[in-house]
């Protein structure tokens, strides 16, 4: 079992929806949770980073983080054709610069 | 510079040639980790440097892999002996000790024939 699976999609939304995406892990010690964005042939992008449980919002971006259930959210509003990208969840143990094990990725794309 | 340099963007080697890559980080980033992304596979550990310590190799899949950084700065990775399921983007990032997540640079695409 991969320590963090997230489901490859491709996911197929019109513009304007909400869309989710989500990962599970298995490793409890993980305590820093980020998800990234990658553009075709462009390294991940940092979009969203959050400590412990609970939410954290940045304009159309949510992030939820429920450690007990060892499951985190990304929520995107209002999804624009911009937003089709590969995510990447991500997290790594105390002391944020240190290795951070990554998803294999969920591809988005947004239909105008 | 602004963000993560890495060259070169592209390169094709031919099978049993060694290869370096080259990050240049974000000045004053201490630590510095490579990965290595191929097609639909996540992104795979490979090294990480953080500051004067010894640096974290649990993630270099052979003794071919190798990698250094001089200066607590730029950073190379060597492989030797190429082989084909060497064959990936290669990812270098960085990050300051206060935390906040990595910076990416656009990876080196590497091709072995």
């Amino acid at each position: 079992q991969k320590e963090v699976e997230q489901d490859p999609g491709p996911l197929s939304v019109p513009e304007g929806a909400i869309v989710s995406l989500n990962c599970t892990y298995s490793n409890s010690a993980f305590q820093y949770f980020m998800w990234y964005r990658q553009y075709s042939r462009k390294g991940p992008e940092l979009l969203m980073y959050t400590y412990s449980s609970g939410n954290k919002e940045d304009g159309r971006f949510t992030a939820q983080v429920d450690k007990s259930s060892k499951y985190i959210s990304l929520f995107i509003r209002d999804s624009q054709p911009s937003d089709s990208a590969t995510y990447l969840c991500a997290m790594s143990g105390e002391g944020g610069y240190q290795k951070v094990t990554f998803g294999t990725g969920t591809k988005l794309q947004v239909i105008p | 510079g602004a963000g993560v340099s890495q060259s070169p963007s592209n390169k094709v080697t031919e099978k049993g040639k060694d290869v370096e890559l080259r990050c240049d980080p974000i000045s004053g980033h201490t630590a510095l980790y490579w990965y290595r992304q191929s097609l639909g596979q996540g992104l795979e550990f490979l090294i990480y440097f953080q500051g004067n310590s010894a640096p974290d190799k649990s993630g270099l899949p052979s003794d071919r892999f190798s990698a250094e950084r001089t200066g607590g700065s730029v950073s190379t990775l060597t492989i030797q002996r190429t082989q084909q399921e060497d064959s990936a983007v290669y990812l270098c990032a960085s990050s300051s000790t206060t935390g906040g997540g990595y910076t990416f640079g656009s990876g080196t695409r590497l091709t072995v024939v």
